[in-house]
């Protein structure tokens, strides 16, 4: 099962910062958090992971909290073209453990 | 990132027909993973592709419904036997190529009639 829990969908105006919540309450020391995306019918696209530091790439940032039962990832300024179902999970930062996708959150950018 | 390429991007299959899906990657890896993602729903892992040895399947998946290969670092194939309409899904190899981040392939889409 998924241990990471997130909202079934949110809406973002287009240029405004998207923040998407995820909670991971039960993340172990060595679980690293990851957040992928999936535009309609295309394969999942990798956007950014961490430990515990927030982290920050050409595509967004991530936040964890200090406690790290929850994060945020942040898109600073939304397009149309970051509609997509956004997923967030936890998993050991080795190359051999598996992902295990949850639900995910649906984010609309809209004009 | 990776390149990653599957074939056929999507297919129209009879009931009771085998289908086999290549995975191709632009350099060697450790892992390749094979994913299934019926309508509508999220990523479940079906296997692990292992080079020089048997695929590791999850719970739910077995090697008759779906054998898959790993002859080299580079190429695995799943195939989806004996299909039925509830194989209707969109089939999803990843690579985890010495790091600790996978890459995805754009996927097969399958329907079964």
């Amino acid at each position: 099962d998924a241990k990471t829990t997130q909202p079934p969908s949110m809406d973002c105006a287009e240029g405004r910062a998207a923040n998407l919540p995820c909670n991971h309450s039960t993340i172990s020391g060595n679980e690293y958090v990851y957040w992928y995306r999936q535009i309609h019918s295309q394969g999942p696209q990798y956007i950014i992971h961490g430990l515990k530091n927030n982290e920050t790439n050409e595509m967004a940032s991530l936040i964890i909290t200090e406690d790290r039962k929850s994060s945020t990832l942040i898109l600073p300024h939304a397009t149309l073209r970051d509609t997509a179902v956004y997923y967030c999970i936890v998993r050991a930062g080795q190359n051999t453990d598996k992902l295990i996708f949850g639900t995910g959150t649906r984010l609309q950018v809209f004009p | 990132s990776a390149v990653i390429s599957q074939k056929p991007s999507r297919d129209i299959c009879q009931r009771g027909t085998s289908l086999t899906i290549q995975c191709q990657v632009d350099s060697q890896v450790t892992m390749m993973f094979w994913y299934r993602q019926q309508p509508g729903q999220s990523l479940t892992l079906i296997a692990t592709a292992n080079q020089g040895s048997e695929a590791t399947y999850e719970s739910g998946f077995v090697i008759d419904k779906f054998p898959i290969s790993r002859p080299n670092l580079t190429f695995s194939t799943l195939t989806v036997s004996n299909m039925s309409p509830e194989d209707s899904s969109i089939y999803l190899c990843s690579q985890d190529r010495f790091t600790d981040t996978q890459y995805f392939g754009p996927g097969t889409r399958l329907t079964v009639l």
